[in-house]
């Protein structure tokens, strides 16, 4: 089981760009959430998707928005980047099936470094 | 909405020594506590979790916390550490039926010989 995984590892872009980051959930999860974890933070939800709909947002600007696929795969995009935007991104993942408490899996992240 | 106060930034402590983390968290509604850790370039990995039942919560590499509802508390302890116990350690709660996991500050656990 290749757990949850992340691409890229790193990213460097410059203000104004837009970005986008991938998440391939845990084998079996159906749920995928996007954190950003500024340096020195814990993470901050940004939102939440299941059967290819934004089920719940956190409070982040509509500049950041996210696709899940049939393959319940997600993307996660930052348009009109900020300075502010750099941070290290979390993808998770989770099974609405197993329980009515989905435990949450972590990938390693992508390093984002908006210059 | 929920929230989660870490007490320590940094915790250094010697090797063999036993540690406590402190959290308190703050809701109006029944809540799901968890502590994850962080090593150096990595994602977050599940320590322990508290859903409901007996209070005293056993988790990996030998960690254990205790929910307080009283103190809306839920300290994180490990009687003996080693020099691998060095990490971020992030405590974190859920309300029921809420999907925005709420994160502390996180704590720097540093290990020394």
């Amino acid at each position: 089981d290749a757990g949850v995984t992340q691409s890229p590892t790193h990213l460097i872009k410059t203000r104004g760009q837009q970005v986008t980051l991938r998440c391939s959930p845990k084998s079996g999860h159906d749920t995928v959430s996007w954190y950003q974890q500024a340096l020195g933070q814990g993470p901050q939800f940004i939102f939440q998707y299941y059967e290819e709909e934004e089920r719940q947002r956190g409070n982040f600007p509509d500049r950041f928005s996210g696709h899940q696929f049939p393959n319940y795969s997600s993307e996660l995009n930052v348009n009109a980047l900020l300075l502010g935007d750099s941070a290290l991104y979390l993808c998770a993942s989770s099974s609405d099936r197993v329980s009515s408490y989905n435990e949450q899996f972590f990938g390693p992240g992508t390093r984002l470094t908006v210059l | 909405a929920q929230s989660v106060t870490q007490l320590d930034s940094q915790v250094p402590v010697f090797e063999e020594a036993p540690v406590e983390l402190r959290c308190n968290y703050s809701s109006s509604v029944s809540v799901y506590l968890f502590w994850y850790v962080q090593y150096p370039n990595q994602g977050l990995q599940l320590l322990l979790k508290y859903l409901s039942g007996s209070t005293l919560v056993k988790g990996i590499n030998g960690f254990e916390a205790e929910f307080n509802k009283s103190q809306t508390s839920f300290h994180l302890r490990k009687p003996s550490v080693h020099i691998s116990d060095t990490a971020e350690y992030f405590c974190a709660v859920s309300e029921m039926n809420n999907n925005d996991m709420r994160f502390g500050a996180g704590t720097r656990l540093t290990v020394k010989p």
